[in-house]
């Protein structure tokens, strides 16, 4: 079946950097993207950026261009997203979704499977 | 940029049908997806492109989409349906998608 399965909980220090990583299997991974969103302890649904599995395109929300990198393995069937210079605020659960994108772009995408999330915690 | 409007909350007793809205500018232009999350648990999908439900979720759950108001109907309500439902678009102008702030449902 299709299933995504994320890394573990991690615990950073502010300034600190960590990196998620998303394993796809039962279905062709390079024919979607993934997106990447988080959401933070009793807070809605933040999306911080999407990338073509197929082509590697991304694209970041404004909010996180300057400190978040999302990469795909495709030899491995893997998504990662880095989140550099880590603030207190930071602590949520990150999930990964996929998405269905072209080379390009994912207009219109619906997200039908989920990983189960990864909590991040920044405290000092 | 593009913005979803959803009630904090809606109420319903057992047995009855919660209609759950996300307004936006013209939002029948757009093709509209609702999740459903548990606490502690990932989104589920519900409904997709307005209407549309995935294998498995039951015929309870249906969508309408029209005018500035995309609507969740969840007839026959149970206690297992009190959740956090979040709709959801995709901005073609900024090629990104947007969420609704989420609705609480609350089954009495």
């Amino acid at each position: 079946q299709v299933q995504l399965v994320q890394s573990g909980a991690e615990v950073k220090k502010p300034g600190a950097s960590v990196k998620v990583s998303c394993k796809a299997s039962g279905y062709t991974f390079t024919r979607y993207g993934i997106i990447w969103l988080r959401q933070a302890p009793g807070q809605g649904l933040q999306w911080m950026g999407w990338i073509s599995a197929y082509s590697g395109t991304t694209n970041y929300a404004q909010i996180f261009q300057d400190r978040v990198m999302m990469t795909t393995d495709t030899s491995t069937s893997t998504a990662y997203m880095e989140l550099r210079s880590l603030i207190i605020d930071d602590t949520a659960v990150y999930y990964c979704a996929r998405a269905y994108c072209s080379s390009t772009s994912c207009p219109g995408s619906k997200f039908d499977t989920w990983g189960q999330g990864t909590l991040v915690t920044v405290s000092s | 940029s593009y913005v979803l409007t959803q009630p904090p909350s809606v109420s319903v007793a057992p047995g009855q049908t919660a209609k759950i809205t996300c307004e936006g500018n013209n939002i029948r232009s757009k093709s509209v997806h609702w999740y459903q999350q548990k606490p502690g648990q990932a989104p589920l999908l519900v409904v997709y492109d307005d209407r549309d439900r995935p294998s498995g979720i039951p015929e309870r759950f249906s969508g309408s989409n029209s005018g500035n108001t995309a609507t969740l109907t969840i007839s026959r309500v149970e206690a297992a349906d009190e959740a956090d439902y979040y709709c959801q678009v995709w901005d073609t102008s900024s090629d990104h998608p947007v969420f609704g702030g989420g609705a609480k449902l609350t089954v009495l």
